[in-house]
């Protein structure tokens, strides 16, 4: 079935510096893919997503390239702050009418001032 | 403010003590959904509603049970909690054309 893989964590950063998490999937068909955010002690928030290969989906600096060829979806920034600390989480929807994400396992993002 | 919002945040049970997690939307969403997070397993499907008096199975529906008498409510309910269920709950909704889910903040469940 359609599975989502995302890069162990905890990631630890410096402030400023520049961060990738990886995320590939597995998926039949042409599945949309998605980041989401968790703050603690928060619910999950969209980041960004793209619903085609090639797209690139941006939001608040984040930065993630649909790559068909290679099945993946890393998300990157620039430069992190402090206030990026958070669980990231790739996903994926395979469209159907269920409305199901498939979700990876998440990875924490530590920023250091 | 547009939002979902799940009731308790927080709740010890023991086991075999039925209980029920409540999940309200603002938004008229038609579908809402029902996930679990464990560490190193992320979020996995437990069940899902497209309508009023349409529920159907996710991925890990055994020892739950839901239901949709309302647009608005999707209540999660726990009929015999067991340690495993033992975990952080969220709810989540969207339209049916498939907009991004609003997820609400969460129940962290303990069964002792």
């Amino acid at each position: 079935g359609d599975s989502v893989t995302q890069m162990e964590g905890p990631v630890t950063l410096s402030e400023e510096a520049f961060l990738t998490i990886n995320c590939t999937y597995t998926a039949t068909g042409y599945p949309s893919l998605f980041w989401y955010v968790q703050y603690p002690g928060e619910g999950l928030q969209l980041l960004l997503k793209a619903t085609k290969a090639d797209d690139k989906g941006s939001n608040k600096g984040f930065e993630a390239t649909y790559r068909k060829e290679t099945t993946s979806f890393h998300l990157e920034k620039g430069s992190v702050q402090v206030s990026d600390s958070a669980v990231y989480f790739c996903a994926l929807s395979d469209g159907s009418n269920t409305g199901k994400l498939i979700f990876g396992q998440g990875t924490t993002l530590q920023v250091k001032p | 403010e547009a939002q979902v919002t799940q009731n308790p945040r927080y709740l010890i049970t023991v086991t075999g003590k039925k209980l029920t997690v409540t999940c309200s939307q603002n938004m008229n969403h038609e579908y809402m959904s029902w996930y679990r997070q464990d560490p190193g397993l992320g979020l996995r499907q437990i069940y899902y509603s497209m309508n009023v008096e349409v529920t159907d199975k996710g991925d890990v529906p055994e020892g739950y049970k839901v239901s949709r008498k309302e647009k608005r409510n999707f209540p999660l309910i726990l009929e015999s909690p067991s340690p495993n269920q033992t975990s952080l709950y969220f709810c989540a909704s969207r339209n049916r054309d498939g907009s991004p889910l609003h997820f609400g903040n969460g129940t962290r469940l303990t069964v002792t």
